[in-house]
């Protein structure tokens, strides 16, 4: 029974380098979110994927920021020319069933760009 | 627009008191769903509870609570006879049926629980 995980814990990258988030989501879930979570802004949605359908990409904040999800699984959140008002934590939660269902969330990873 | 508002930012209780955290919503939708998230020190957000718009049945699960009134649009949150383990940030949050699911999160409230 395996949560969602994510990879890096921890991501400290110079400004203008590119960055690649991992999540893996909890088998079977077929929903799939990114969130960030920082200070100023508090919890905000990025990127929802579900199932073969095309992703809804209303929160990412700029076109530096991608994300693909593989095979209906595994999700990569890219960001590119990294800024550091990009600092934050990154969440990605998975959810099964309807949108009534709760998501479930992952332990984050923290970028931290210098 | 859609909107959650938790107004407390910090509440500081002691050990054994009881305490309600706010949570008022906005949304054009008549379908949506209320989620209530619990943050710990570790970081990890941990589900609590759901809600769908159709439903306003309180619900209690052990020291928890919770008070749903549609007519105010909140979402109410109370922990009886607090503990130190409660302490935590907490996030009310609102999804809507027509709006691609996403939560949509309050500020949320940090709860310190002393003995």
């Amino acid at each position: 029974g395996a949560g969602v995980s994510q990879s890096p814990s921890n991501k400290v990258t110079e400004k203008g380098k590119d960055v690649e988030l991992r999540c893996d989501p909890i088998s079977g879930h077929t929903a799939l979110y990114w969130y960030r979570q920082s200070l100023g802004q508090g919890l905000e949605f990025l990127i929802y994927f579900q199932g073969n359908s095309a992703p809804d990409k209303s929160g990412l904040p700029s076109d530096r920021f991608s994300a693909e999800r593989t095979g209906g699984s595994v999700s990569t959140l890219t960001i590119q020319r990294t800024q550091q008002e990009d600092s934050a934590v990154y969440l990605c939660a998975s959810r099964i069933g309807g949108e009534w269902n709760e998501q479930f969330f992952g332990p984050g990873t923290r970028l931290t760009v210098l | 627009a859609q909107k959650v508002t938790q107004a407390q930012t910090e509440i500081s209780v002691v050990e054994k008191e009881d305490v309600t955290l706010d949570c008022v919503y906005e949304t054009r939708d008549t379908t949506y769903y209320l989620f209530w998230y619990k943050q710990p020190p570790s970081g990890e957000l941990v589900f609590l509870i759901r809600r769908n718009s159709f439903d306003e049945q309180n619900e209690i699960s052990g020291r928890y609570s919770w008070n749903f009134q549609k007519s105010t649009s909140s979402f109410n949150f109370t922990i009886t006879a607090s503990q130190v383990v409660d302490s935590a940030v907490y996030f009310c949050a609102l999804s809507e049926a027509q709006a691609g699911t996403a939560l949509i999160f309050g500020k949320g409230t940090t709860l310190s629980v002393s003995s």
